[in-house]
C-alpha cells in the first residue's frame, strides 16, 4: 500500500536558517503530493502541493519539488522566522485504486525555531 | 464560511462512557473524514464518508461508529470509551470537482481524555 517516510524531529534552528524537512513515499500510479503545517493548538492546513512529476508547490517563502524518479517530495524554506515553528507533515493522495480523496501522512516533524 | 467545525473542544470521559463528537462543514464537500492523532504516531483515519448514506472503515474503525445523514454533518460515536481512545481527534473534509487536487480542509480538533 501506498506510505510516506519523512524525517524524524524534531528539528531545532535559528531564526534565518535555511530549514530542508525530508520527504520520501511510495505509492502505485501517480500519486498528488502535499505538505500540511499544524501550528499549536491547531488543526492542519494545506502549505502547497503538486500534482504531477516536476511540479514544484510554493506558499509562503517554502517550496516542494516533486521528484518521481527519487520518489521524494522535500520540504525547503531559505530562512525560517520564528513564526515557522510549528509541525510539518507530508501527505500523498493514492493515484489508483481506492478512495480518490484518501490521504496517507507521514508521521510529522516538529520544527522550533529560536530567535 | 465556517470551514469545517468540530464541538466539543475538551472533553474528559471516564472508560466505559459514550459520547459523539460533533462535526459540521459548510462548503458542501461530498467527502469528510475522522483521523485520530496520537504522538509519533501521525494522524491515523478512523472512518470516512464519500456522500451522504455512504459510510467506510479507515485504518483503525474499532470503537468508534459513524453515519452521514446529511452532506454536512459527519459525526463520530465513541461507544464504550477506553483509555486507549485518549486522543486528539479531527475531521475533515474535501472536495473532487474537475481540476481539483482534493484538499482536506481540517476542523481545530477535539481533545480527548478518557480515565
Amino acid at each position: 500500500g501506498d506510505s510516506v517516510t519523512q524525517m524524524e524531529g524534531p528539528v531545532t534552528l535559528s531564526e534565518e536558517a535555511f530549514l530542508t524537512i525530508n520527504c520520501t513515499y511510495t505509492a502505485t500510479g501517480y500519486p498528488s503530493l502535499f505538505w500540511y503545517v499544524q501550528y499549536p493548538g491547531e488543526g492542519l492546513q494545506l502549505l502547497l502541493k503538486a500534482t504531477k512529476a516536476d511540479d514544484k508547490g510554493s506558499n509562503k517563502g517554502f517550496e516542494a519539488t516533486y521528484r518521481k524518479e527519487t520518489t521524494s517530495f522535500h520540504l525547503e524554506k531559505g530562512s525560517v522566522q520564528v513564526s515557522d515553528s510549528a509541525v510539518y507533515f507530508c501527505a500523498l493522495r493514492g493515484g489508483s485504486g481506492g478512495s480518490n480523496y484518501k490521504l496517507t501522512f507521514g508521521k510529522g516533524t516538529l520544527l522550533t525555531v529560536n530567535p | 464560511n465556517a470551514g469545517v467545525t468540530q464541538t466539543p473542544k475538551f472533553q474528559v470521559l471516564k472508560t466505559g462512557q459514550s459520547m459523539t463528537l460533533q462535526c459540521a462543514q459548510d462548503m458542501n464537500h461530498e467527502y469528510m473524514s475522522w483521523y485520530r492523532q496520537d504522538p509519533g504516531m501521525g494522524l491515523r483515519l478512523i472512518h470516512y464518508s464519500v456522500g451522504a448514506g455512504i459510510t467506510d472503515q479507515g485504518e483503525v474503525p474499532n470503537g468508534y461508529n459513524v453515519s452521514r445523514s446529511t452532506t454536512e454533518d459527519f459525526p463520530l460515536r465513541l461507544l464504550s470509551a477506553a483509555p486507549s481512545q485518549t486522543s486528539v481527534y479531527f475531521c475533515a473534509s474535501s472536495y473532487g470537482g474537475t481540476g481539483s487536487s482534493y484538499e482536506q480542509y481540517f476542523g481545530p480538533g477535539t481533545r480527548l481524555t478518557v480515565t
